[in-house]
């Protein structure tokens, strides 16, 4: 099975500064999932990626294969980005599309 | 995007009694569905796999006959959970894969349940 890193746990930042939350996993991937949760619990799927760098908005996620590591970065933060933040990625050994999650990163942006 | 609903979003029900929760995908069709369980400060963790017209695979530990998934078309799962009990408590998600047909697979969530065993 993957093991899934995320850090850090929790993560408090004033508005408008450049946030980074990082994601390591133990087994090599075929594609990586970061995931929003709001406090109500709904999830929200950001970005899929396999290689490189994907933008949408604000955010930007990045992945690192050979290192076997991902960084999620939100630029110019907003309260409303205030959630927790989840890395997933595939199990290892079998079918491509079982996920392991990470335990995410409480993210709190204070006006 | 893809949207996947639950229904209900928040159930509460006395201890004994049965639970049926509904994940649907709206607009595509979804071969395979998976229901998680997420406790309070808890990672998400896989309970079953479902394949519509198939048997759900279920996770080690994960009791086969308490949560009955019944995946019957393209468009919906259902998860029982059959005489509940104040340990079944949790957040129950679900979320449908999308074949891309390449090596790229997503998945899209649904917004969850909340259910409370009195």
């Amino acid at each position: 099975k993957n093991e899934v890193e995320q850090s850090p746990q929790n993560l408090t930042a004033q508005e408008g500064e450049f946030i980074t939350i990082n994601c390591s996993y133990s087994v090599g991937i075929s594609a990586l999932h970061w995931l929003q949760q709001h406090p109500g619990g709904g999830i929200v799927s950001l970005f899929m990626l396999s290689s490189g760098k994907k933008k949408h908005g604000r955010l930007i996620a990045t992945i690192n294969i050979q290192e076997k590591h991902s960084s999620l970065h939100i630029t110019a933060s907003h309260p409303r980005d205030s959630a927790v933040y989840i890395c997933a990625v595939p199990n290892s050994g079998g079918s491509n599309y079982k996920l392991t999650f990470g335990k995410g990163t409480l993210l709190t942006v204070n006006p | 995007g893809a949207v996947v609903s639950q229904h209900p979003s928040w159930v509460i029900c006395k201890s004994g009694t049965s639970v049926k929760i509904e994940c649907r995908s709206l607009d595509f069709q979804a071969t395979t569905m998976f229901w998680y369980r997420q406790f309070p400060k808890q990672s998400l963790m896989l309970m079953a796999t479902s394949n519509e017209g198939s048997k759900a695979t279920y996770e080690q530990g994960v009791e086969k006959d308490k949560f009955l998934i019944n995946h019957a078309s393209l468009t919906l799962s259902t998860l029982t959970v059959t005489s509940a009990h104040p340990e079944d408590s949790s957040f129950y998600i679900c979320s449908a894969r999308v074949a891309s047909g390449g090596v790229l697979e997503t998945q899209y969530f649904g917004p969850g349940t909340r259910l409370l065993v009195l």
